[in-house]
């Protein structure tokens, strides 16, 4: 999987917008952008994804750069339950047709904090 | 709750043992992953199963290995445990349709404690 950089933590006060970042200047043209967060004593939970095109969900929005080497998770307004590890992974389309595709790579991620 | 369901919820257990850790899948899905989420190394996929078979490896020590069975639950099973197999064990399921739009859902985990 092409490489994702995400800054380590961020913080953000409860009811305004977060934006998260991720980087992925070596993104394929059959790479799909999924996040996952990780809330806290539990397992990862899915977000979005994307390819191309901006993606709303009922959870949040996904900004995809034009030339898609960065994209950005938007969580429109957050609440302390928000404060979690997000994950930005690049998926390519072209794996395990038919049968699913191998796992997720995991990097670090970015500690999100919200404050009250 | 994401529908995956893990067991036991926590295992302590010595070194040199054997333990086994078991998944049920969301209903419908067909793929079963593993993944180990320890401090120092950060979450790391194991191994996939596909209605059955072994459909991809990770960084699966020897020492451990799994199977699906016909009704999809699937198990885990980890061997002459070292301290450094302490961990949180995640198991996650998806339906195996297209990949890339392929969601993952991650059970609660089982956390594992080697003495």
């Amino acid at each position: 999987d092409a490489k994702t950089t995400q800054p380590n933590s961020m913080e953000s006060n409860e009811e305004e917008p977060v934006h998260l970042p991720c980087n992925h200047s070596t993104i394929s043209g059959t790479d799909y952008i999924h996040w996952y967060r990780q809330l806290p004593s539990q397992g990862p939970e899915y977000v979005i994804h994307g390819l191309t095109s901006n993606v709303n969900n009922r959870m949040a929005s996904l900004a995809i750069a034009e030339d898609r080497k960065s994209s950005t998770l938007i969580l429109h307004r957050a609440t302390l339950r928000d404060a979690a590890v997000y994950y930005c992974i690049l998926r390519d389309v072209r794996r395990g047709s038919g049968g699913g595709a191998d796992g997720l790579t995991f990097g670090k991620g970015t500690h999100l904090i919200i404050q009250p | 709750d994401s529908g995956v369901t893990q067991t036991p919820k926590h295992l302590i257990t010595a070194t040199g043992q054997r333990v086994t850790l078991r998944c049920s899948p969301r209903s419908g899905d067909l793929s079963v992953y593993w993944y180990q989420q320890s401090l120092d190394q950060g979450l790391q996929f194991l191994i996939q199963y596909y209605n059955g078979e072994e459909r991809a490896k990770g960084n699966i020590l020897e020492r451990f290995s799994a199977q699906q069975f016909p009704d999809l639950h699937s198990e885990l099973n980890l061997s002459s445990l070292e301290l450094g197999d302490s961990a949180l064990y995640f198991c996650a399921s998806s339906v195996a349709g297209a990949p890339s739009r392929e969601t993952q859902y991650f059970g609660p985990g089982t956390r594992l404690l080697v003495l």
